[in-house]
């Protein structure tokens, strides 16, 4: 039963490099979601999908992208990894059209730029 | 600009005893609430919700209540467990349109329950 699952867990970069967080989920859920979370700001919205194809921005996108071509994954991308893009990045995702809002994480990556 | 706040980093509790966290808001277009928790290493997992309808939903030892007014909402734990130890956020969304289901979190308060 793997749910959200997300992968690297842990990955280490220099300043300058891309990368990209895979995330996959099992659940046939329509909505995924990236957040970031750092001390003292909670978890904040980098960017959403409500179906295969589509994106959308959140609280915090800059200097990330996004792409949902299948259903069950959503990849989170950094161009050019700046320290401030240092976090613990979350994936989510819930079912389509329900008003509850509840979401599923994945166990998180934590993402380091030197 | 933060939406939904949590003003208090931690909070220390005997267990046994209740816990009180809480959660205030400013937008007044949030119409559902919910609470995750969060321990180490892990992803935050769905706690308990309430919907701008209702002023308190009880499931089991987790009550929350909602102040609409004052645009307040609380988690109340009673009676504490150790294990109830980890990181609590609060977040809220506007529900109706749900806007892809997209969820405004606090900053979360870290409560520890000593045995």
């Amino acid at each position: 039963n793997a749910g959200v699952t997300q992968t690297p867990k842990f990955r280490v970069l220099k300043t300058g490099q891309s990368m990209t967080l895979l995330c996959a989920q099992d659940m046939n859920h329509e909505y995924m979601y990236w957040y970031r979370q750092d001390p003292g700001m909670g978890l904040r919205l980098i960017h959403y999908s409500v179906g295969e194809g589509t994106t959308a921005k959140g609280e915090v996108p800059d200097g990330y992208n996004v792409s949902r071509l299948k259903k069950q994954n959503f990849l989170l991308g950094l161009e050019s990894a700046a320290p401030s893009q240092t976090s613990v990045y979350f994936c989510a995702s819930s079912l389509s059209r329900r008003a509850t809002g509840e979401l599923f994480f994945g166990e998180g990556s934590r993402l380091t730029v030197l | 600009d933060q939406q939904v706040k949590q003003n208090s980093p931690s909070l220390s509790v005997q267990e046994g005893r209740i816990s009180i966290l809480n959660c205030d808001y400013t937008n007044s277009m949030f119409d559902y609430f919910l609470w995750y928790k969060k321990y180490p290493a892990e992803g935050p997992t769905f706690l308990i919700s309430i919907s701008s309808i209702k002023d308190k939903n009880e499931d089991g030892r987790f009550t929350v209540f909602l102040n609409k007014s004052a645009k307040h909402l609380s988690l109340h734990i009673v009676p504490s467990q150790p294990g109830d130890s980890a990181v609590y956020f609060c977040a809220a969304s506007v529900g109706i349109h749900n806007q892809g289901g997209k969820l405004i979190f606090g900053q979360g308060t870290e409560l520890s329950v000593k045995p």
